[in-house]
């Protein structure tokens, strides 16, 4: 399928440490995207990159792809208590989109 | 700006009852519409997603169906819910199909 993994399924880090997540999907895709979910809510878009970038930065984030690997990554700088949430990778394939499973990050105080 | 609304926020129903679960989007027009389902502690699954009014796509053979009578309005049914339909619905919208997804907060239907 062409459903994405997340990797680790959990995370647990101290508040100022940088969080790590990644992300492997199995064909090509035209981008690839990086939602987070708060519990009990619904997702919300934190970056889009395209099959032909190699790296995108907003703020803290910083998400690379590698599309000969099949495979990105979610950078958390300088992480927050309030970054706890689950982040979920998304692939497309025609109209629609394959999200993965997720990693939850739990980032101390 | 554009926003989506989807209700109830939670719902308990006994097995062998209907559901209608409804979205509805806000200051945009032909959006795509998308209805997901989420067990505890997992992904995503893609149930339904609408390119436009009236055309429907099926992801996952199963007792529910959708229907988008209006542009902006997209709705979750079932003539008899199962044990195995209880989890987290959402509905979610976006431009065009590779564009950011935009995601409502969420039903929780529980199944008694």
């Amino acid at each position: 399928s062409q459903q994405g993994e997340e990797d680790p399924q959990a995370l647990s880090i101290q508040e100022g440490e940088n969080a790590t997540m990644n992300c492997s999907y199995k064909t090509s895709i035209n981008n690839l995207q990086w939602y987070r979910q708060n519990s009990g809510r619904g997702l919300v878009h934190l970056i889009l990159i395209r099959s032909n970038e190699r790296e995108k930065h907003s703020g803290r984030l910083r998400v690379t792809l590698d599309t000969s690997k099949k495979s990105s990554s979610l950078l958390i700088t300088a992480s927050r208590a309030a970054d706890t949430a689950s982040y979920f990778c998304a692939t497309d394939a025609g109209n629609q989109f394959y999200f993965g499973t997720g990693t939850s990050l739990t980032v101390i105080p | 700006s554009q926003t989506i609304h989807q209700w109830p926020a939670t719902l308990v129903q006994p097995v062998g009852s209907p559901l209608s679960l409804e979205c509805t989007v806000e200051g945009t027009s032909n959006p795509n519409l998308y209805w997901y389902r989420q067990a505890a502690g997992r992904g995503l699954q893609l149930l339904f997603y609408s390119v436009g009014i009236g055309q429907i796509s099926s992801e996952v053979p199963q007792n529910l169906s959708a229907s988008r009578p209006q542009d902006r309005q997209f709705i979750l049914s079932s003539k008899k819910l199962l044990l195995s339909d209880s989890g987290f619905y959402l509905c979610a919208w976006s431009d065009s199909s590779n564009q950011p997804q935009h995601f409502g907060d969420g039903t929780r239907l529980s199944i008694l």
